[in-house]
């Protein structure tokens, strides 16, 4: 079974600062996605940035960049130029690669998410 | 855009009645999901539908049902609910193109609180 940690319960920052955010995560797949997502106070959880684990390329949306090291089981969220926006619960997801449609591995696992405060 | 709703953000139900929780999608997404979210434990997958009328459990399904009569809509049920299940419900949706798996759309959840 695999298992997603996220360590940090909850983190602060200035605004227009940079912060990372930390996740490991336990499998013995080989092919992957990972996810994070954002759920604002009172708000709907949406999708941040995704990553196939096939892509030695870490991806980038914006001001949100991520820091995949496949070996160490390791997918850390960079948040840029923070903003008050950008207060919210923050979730790591792990999603095994789905092999057909037989194979019905559309399924997420969550870490405990950490909540993030941007301050001004 | 993709839209996925939930019939109620605030519930609250008493000890021993049958509680309903809808949730609709609007994208013709095969598959859709229902997580609860409770503090330090992050989202737990409840049961999740592939397709019309078919369903797996997921993570935690004891005490709970679904049911998926229409693509569009799936919804959870609580027999008999208890106080165990006060916490945020969340459904979400996501297509599902042949080999391939994607992202998940999430409703903006239901808080059931139960006396």
């Amino acid at each position: 079974a695999q298992t997603v940690t996220q360590s940090q319960p909850e983190m602060s920052v200035q605004e227009a600062e940079t912060v990372t955010l930390s996740c490991t995560y336990d499998t013995s797949e080989n092919n992957y996605y990972l996810f994070w997502y954002k759920q604002p106070p009172s708000r709907q959880m949406i999708l941040v940035i995704r990553q196939e684990a096939y892509k030695q390329q870490n991806a980038t949306e914006n001001r949100f960049s991520v820091n995949f090291q496949k070996a160490a089981k390791s997918f850390s969220l960079k948040i840029s130029d923070s903003q008050l926006g950008d207060t919210a619960m923050y979730f790591c997801a792990f999603m095994k690669h789905g092999l057909g449609t037989t194979e019905y591995g559309n399924k997420l696992v969550f870490g405990a998410g950490t909540i993030l405060r941007v301050k001004s | 855009d993709v839209k996925v709703t939930q019939s109620s953000r605030y519930l609250v139900k008493r000890t021993g009645e049958k509680v309903f929780l809808e949730c609709v999608q609007d994208m013709d997404h095969e598959n859709m999901f229902w997580y609860r979210q409770d503090p330090g434990l992050g989202l737990r997958l409840i049961y999740f539908s592939y397709d019309v009328k078919m369903k797996e459990k997921g993570d935690i399904p004891e005490g709970y049902s679904v049911s998926r009569e229409k693509k569009e809509r799936f919804s959870l049920i609580l027999e008999s609910a208890s106080t165990n299940q006060t916490s945020m419900y969340l459904c979400a949706s996501s297509f599902v193109p042949r080999r391939r798996t994607d992202t998940q759309y999430f409703g903006p959840g239901t808080r059931l609180t139960v006396l």
